[in-house]
């Protein structure tokens, strides 16, 4: 069965620092990523998509990917505590029926301020 | 323009009963996704339609189910609920099916809870 995989965290930081966030993924023939971030209680939203090797920056954000060895990866530059948040990575993946898009369990990521 | 809504947003039901949950999808978009999420198996693939067929399924027994109408709602159904159903689900859309392009936008989900 296809996954995305992503450490559990928590992912602890003070505010300012440089998040981290990483996801692999086993599914060869993908070639859609997004990170979601979903704060509790409520549903995720879309914050970063990426589709070619190399690195995708919006903001404070930067997503990395390589296909290459299955991973990708979020930056989250001077983090703020309104960072706080659980972050989803999505895989579009192949299975019998087609392409789905597949998450990961998610990074619970801590600023503290 | 409106998003992805959701209803009921909380749902109470026992032991054996069924449920049926409703989503419409932003004005435009012709995918709708179903996800199940739990805090042990975080977020599940249900099934996803797409101009009303049902074009890929998670793994998930049989009774779970859902529909696609011309408008582009989609209800899913579980039947025959068992205390492990309890959990928040989920329902995104967009334009196109299979997360090949811009992502899925999520609608605020339905809590059910069975007793």
């Amino acid at each position: 069965q296809k996954e995305v995989e992503q450490n559990s965290g928590p992912l602890s930081v003070p505010e300012g620092a440089i998040a981290s966030l990483n996801c692999t993924y086993s599914d060869r023939v993908s070639q859609s990523f997004f990170w979601y971030r979903q704060y509790s209680g409520k549903s995720p939203e879309l914050i970063m998509s990426i589709y070619s090797n190399g690195d995708k920056e919006d903001g404070r954000f930067t997503a990395q990917l390589n296909k290459a060895s299955q991973y990708v990866s979020l930056l989250i530059r001077d983090s703020q505590p309104s960072d706080s948040a659980t972050y989803l990575c999505a895989v579009n993946t192949l299975n019998q029926a087609g392409t789905a898009l597949i998450f990961g369990k998610g990074t619970t990521l801590s600023v503290s301020s | 323009k409106a998003g992805v809504t959701q209803t009921p947003r909380y749902l109470i039901k026992t032991r054996g009963q069924q449920v049926t949950l409703s989503c419409s999808p932003i004005s435009g978009h012709r995918s709708v996704s179903w996800y199940q999420q739990t805090p042990g198996q975080g977020l599940q693939f249900l099934f996803e339609y797409f101009s009303e067929t049902q074009r890929n399924k998670g793994n998930f027994p049989g009774r779970f189910s859902g529909r696609q109408f011309s408008n582009s709602r989609s209800e899913m159904n579980v039947s025959t609920l068992e205390l492990g159903d309890s959990a928040l689900y989920l329902c995104a859309s967009n334009f196109l099916p299979g997360g090949t392009d811009y992502g899925y936008t999520f609608g605020s989900g339905t809590r059910l809870t069975v007793v």
